[in-house]
């Protein structure tokens, strides 16, 4: 069974830093990673997503995860924060495929705080 | 722009009383899903629609059914809510549910059950 694990709760970090919210996976081949982010009262926006090909995935707003499959691994980051990336962010995976339905599974979220 | 909508934002119902939740897209979207998501929580699939084939996740209770109707309307409707099913519920759509398609999520509809 596919597993996602977001192991902080809440990431802090000043205005202006590199940040970074950890996600590790546990699924069998080779995955398709996401992430998302929401904001209060609102549904989760797609930020970056990684398929295949290159390790380094850049999404929207500035945001970019890596990829590690040895490490199994998909680390958000962005080098410079901003007070208004201040919200939750999901992790998400879902199994190659194999067929029929795959569904994704969610990681708990990590709440990010920037602060100025 | 193409998007993901759910009406109402806010919906207020009494215990037991049914009520129906909607969503529309005009992505023309094959994939249409609805979720649970309590505090801050990870959204919780109840189930999905490929196309017009309804597929209902085997924990999510009998109260909840679905509709659609057509490619772009998907219904929730919660037959008799209890207080636990106090709840934001998100509808999200996506071009297939096979390969590594995002999904696309609208903006949710917080319940109250009173």
């Amino acid at each position: 069974a596919q597993s996602v694990a977001q192991p902080e709760d809440q990431v802090n970090v000043a205005e202006g830093n590199p940040l970074t919210v950890k996600c590790t996976y546990s699924v069998s081949g080779n995955p398709y990673l996401f992430w998302y982010v929401q904001y209060p009262n609102r549904g989760l926006q797609f930020l970056l997503k990684y398929i295949t090909g290159d390790n380094l995935v850049k999404g929207s707003y500035g945001f970019e995860a890596e990829f590690n499959k040895s490490q199994t691994s998909f680390h958000l980051k962005k080098p410079s924060a901003l007070v208004s990336d201040s919200a939750l962010y999901f992790c998400a995976v879902r199994p190659p495929f194999s067929g029929g339905y795959q569904k994704v599974t969610f990681g708990t979220g990590t709440k990010l705080q920037v602060i100025p | 722009d193409a998007m993901v909508i759910q009406n109402p934002r806010y919906q207020v119902t009494q215990f037991g009383k049914p009520v129906t939740l909607s969503c529309s897209q005009t992505l023309n979207h094959n994939v249409m899903y609805w979720y649970q998501q309590k505090s801050s929580q990870a959204p919780k699939l109840l189930f999905h629609y490929y196309d017009k084939d309804f597929n209902n996740e085997a924990d999510t209770p009998d109260n909840f059914q679905s509709r659609r109707p057509n490619t772009s309307f998907c219904f929730l409707d919660i037959r008799s809510p209890g207080l636990g099913d106090a709840a934001m519920y998100l509808c999200a759509t996506s071009r297939d549910s096979q390969i590594g398609y995002e999904q696309y999520f609208g903006p949710g509809t917080r319940l109250t059950v009173t």
